[in-house]
């Protein structure tokens, strides 16, 4: 079973639709991050959380909200998505921990793609 | 601002000859740095890394050198094989912003022949 699980996989929406995309771990870990990665940019950061009570804005958190219902889950809305929102997005998680503490362990991604 | 740039955004090479992925950076506060593998419909995975406080680490094929002076590090692939094509970043973290977040180059797509 995957440590890192996003759903849904693809989704193709409309201009003005409300998304959310989910992520749940089962790896133990504090921190979780969703990015989003276009053609030619690399992943960049939208927002993340180091715990349940901790959200952060990344790089690019305009026209996104976040949601962190418990250790395990960290969602991702569009509460009104746009087309420059197409892209994949992928959610992340990491361990507190020292040696280990900047190694992310990545979901499969959700391919969105708004209309 | 891009403060991790990969320049090349692909790479083939012969399998069996080695691969040099370079990535470069601006952010002197950066002082640990990755690199992680993508293959299509799957998300990155971590491969190696490196602290500031040396300029190579190792393992098995894969060797990552870092030049602080030049701000600069290179992946270093030997011997190539077909099952390294993918899409490789290079991502580089700093202390100061609790050692968590990663700031990532735009990927290089490595394509290793048969």
């Amino acid at each position: 079973d995957a440590d890192v699980t996003q759903t849904p996989r693809n989704r193709i929406t409309k201009t003005g639709k409300r998304i959310m995309l989910e992520c749940s771990q089962t790896k133990g870990h504090d921190r979780m991050y969703w990015y989003r990665q276009d053609p030619g940019l690399g992943l960049q950061l939208i927002y993340y959380s180091f715990d349940v009570k901790d959200i952060n804005k990344g790089e690019i958190s305009d026209g996104y909200s976040v949601s962190r219902q418990a250790q395990a889950k960290f969602s991702l809305s569009l509460e009104s998505a746009i087309p420059n929102q197409t892209a994949l997005y992928f959610c992340a998680t990491s361990d507190r921990g020292t040696r280990s503490r900047n190694e992310q362990f990545f979901g499969p991604g959700t391919r969105l793609t708004v209309l | 601002d891009q403060q991790v740039k990969q320049n090349s955004p692909s790479l083939s090479v012969q399998e069996g000859r080695i691969s040099i992925l370079n990535c470069d950076y601006t952010n002197s506060m950066f002082d640990y740095f990755l690199w992680y593998k993508k293959y299509p419909a799957e998300g990155p995975t971590f491969l190696i890394s490196i602290s500031s406080i040396k300029d190579k680490n190792e393992d098995g094929r894969f060797t990552v050198f870092l030049n602080k002076s030049a701000k600069h590090l290179s992946l270093h692939i030997v011997p190539s094989q077909p099952g390294d094509s993918a899409v490789y970043f290079c991502a580089a973290s700093a202390r100061e912003t609790s050692g968590s977040r990663l700031t990532f180059g735009e990927g290089t797509q490595l394509t290793v022949n048969p």
